[in-house]
């Protein structure tokens, strides 16, 4: 049981928009920043949002993903829904009181 | 571009140790790359993606999840920018993919917060009898 709170999955058609939600407490994402990643099944993670709300310039992440936080809650936000953004999505954050990296359980896109 | 290469496959009886090392090159916007920054991240079969430890930012003291109970240990070989992942007295459901990730951080009221931008292809150790 993670202690960040996912939806297991979450579906849309092509070029809806869908969000992500990642659920923590005030000791991880209501102090914290928090990071998300896509891994694509059989694939290493990859890295597409990092300090809440920043895409990685390097990597080429369209402005179609985007994210936010709201006291102990952060979302990722994906528009124009693509066949290739089929994935698992995971957020992840520090706790300051465990002094440790958590991840969310992951979300499972489904592009219909 | 910065590139993660990990070492192969690994098959190992339980109670045995397991070494896995990640060699880090390519250039970087931040600085030098060094062996300190790479923390490891573990992902079980159909599972999610569970933190296990590295080097804290500044510092450099180790800091490694709490559930592995000392079982492992990160070892940053500074001259070949590569780190060593050791987990001792493997068990069953330490069957995984091991991805070594390069670690960057942000400090938000004073505490670093790491997140990983470059990921290493992945190690499947195996524990079976």
């Amino acid at each position: 049981q993670s202690v960040l709170t996912q939806p297991p999955s979450v579906s849309a058609a092509p070029g809806q928009k869908v969000t992500i939600s990642c659920s923590g407490n005030s000791s991880n994402i209501g102090s914290n920043y928090v990071s998300w990643y896509q891994q694509v099944p059989g694939t290493a993670p990859k890295l597409l949002i990092y300090d809440t709300l920043k895409r990685p310039s390097s990597s080429g992440i369209p402005d179609r993903f985007s994210g936010t936080k709201s006291g102990t809650s952060a979302t990722l936000g994906i528009t124009g829904l693509q066949a290739g953004d089929e994935a698992d999505y995971y957020c992840a954050t520090w706790d300051s009181s465990l002094s440790t990296v958590l991840f969310g359980g992951g979300t499972k896109l489904t592009v219909l | 571009q910065v590139q993660l290469v990990q070492s192969g496959t690994e098959v190992q009886k339980p109670g045995a140790t397991v070494k896995v090392s990640c060699k880090a090159s390519g250039g970087t916007f931040g600085g030098t790359l060094r062996s300190n920054d790479i923390s490891w991240v573990r992902q079980a079969p159909g599972q999610g993606l569970e933190w296990m430890g590295g080097m804290m930012p500044i510092s450099g003291a180790p800091n490694n999840a709490r559930k592995f109970h000392g079982r492992v240990t990160i070892i940053a070989d500074e001259s070949t920018v590569t780190s060593y992942m050791e987990l001792r007295n493997l068990k069953s459901d330490d069957t995984a993919v091991y991805y070594c990730v390069r670690r960057r951080f942000t400090m938000i009221r004073g505490v670093t917060v790491p997140y990983f931008d470059y990921w290493g292809q992945g190690t499947l150790v195996t524990v079976s009898s």
